[in-house]
């Protein structure tokens, strides 16, 4: 399995909606990431989790929360969103860092198309 | 501050022929760049990497070539094919962060 899978592919929610966005891989990577893409830019991070820990967070307001409960599962709770919080959702796993030079890259999955009105 | 920058938001070029996209970047601790493809509603795809051990890295049709004193990196696609038309993003790290900065893409069109 070489994938990471993302659901639900799309996503319409209110403003006062709770709602969870998941991700999924079992190649054995340890560390996993949130990403948010808005139309015509670069993707951006949001989240990175190492061996299940958060790492790294980039400022994201509070009504974005990960959760990481396990090496292979990667959640992102989603409460009060607004609606310029309307993009692509990425979510990434990569192997953890080591010494060798080689191959850092990324599997990003397909993303979840989130729409808040 | 944009630290990585694709200046040519798109490039046009025939099937057969080179495809040369351009990646600059202003971050001297970069030390590890990577290329991605990204399909209309699909996530990107890795390409090709490369560390700033080496000045080319090479896959098949795919070479990366980076210039550390220009803090330049390019991505060189022969032929090109028409499978091959989606934006392609480069994307820099710094040591020992799990941090990717991505540039902002350029949309490659090959004409069959």
């Amino acid at each position: 399995d070489t994938e990471v899978t993302q659901t639900p592919k799309h996503l319409v929610m209110g403003m006062t909606n709770k709602k969870s966005l998941k991700c999924e891989q079992h190649m054995g990577h340890r560390a996993m990431y949130w990403y948010k893409q808005k139309a015509k830019k670069p993707p951006e991070l949001m989240f990175v989790y190492s061996y299940e820990k958060l790492s790294i967070n980039e400022s994201v307001p509070s009504r974005f929360s990960p959760e990481c409960p396990n090496s292979s599962l990667l959640n992102l709770h989603l409460h009060a969103l607004q609606p310029e919080d309307s993009a692509l959702y990425l979510c990434a796993s990569s192997q953890a860092h080591g010494t060798s030079e080689e191959y850092y890259g990324y599997t990003f999955g397909s993303g979840t198309r989130l729409t808040v009105v | 501050d944009q630290q990585v920058k694709q200046n040519s938001p798109s490039l046009s070029v025939q099937e057969g022929r080179i495809s040369i996209l351009n990646c600059d970047y202003t971050n001297s601790m970069f030390d590890y760049f990577l290329w991605y493809k990204k399909y209309p509603a699909e996530g990107p795809t890795f390409l090709i990497s490369i560390s700033s051990i080496k000045d080319k890295n090479e896959d098949g049709r795919f070479t990366v070539f980076l210039n550390k004193s220009a803090k330049h990196l390019s991505l060189h696609i022969v032929p090109s094919q028409p499978g091959d038309s989606a934006v392609y993003f480069c994307a820099a790290s710094a040591s020992g962060t799990y941090k990717y900065i991505f540039g902002t893409g350029t949309r490659l069109k090959v004409l069959a």
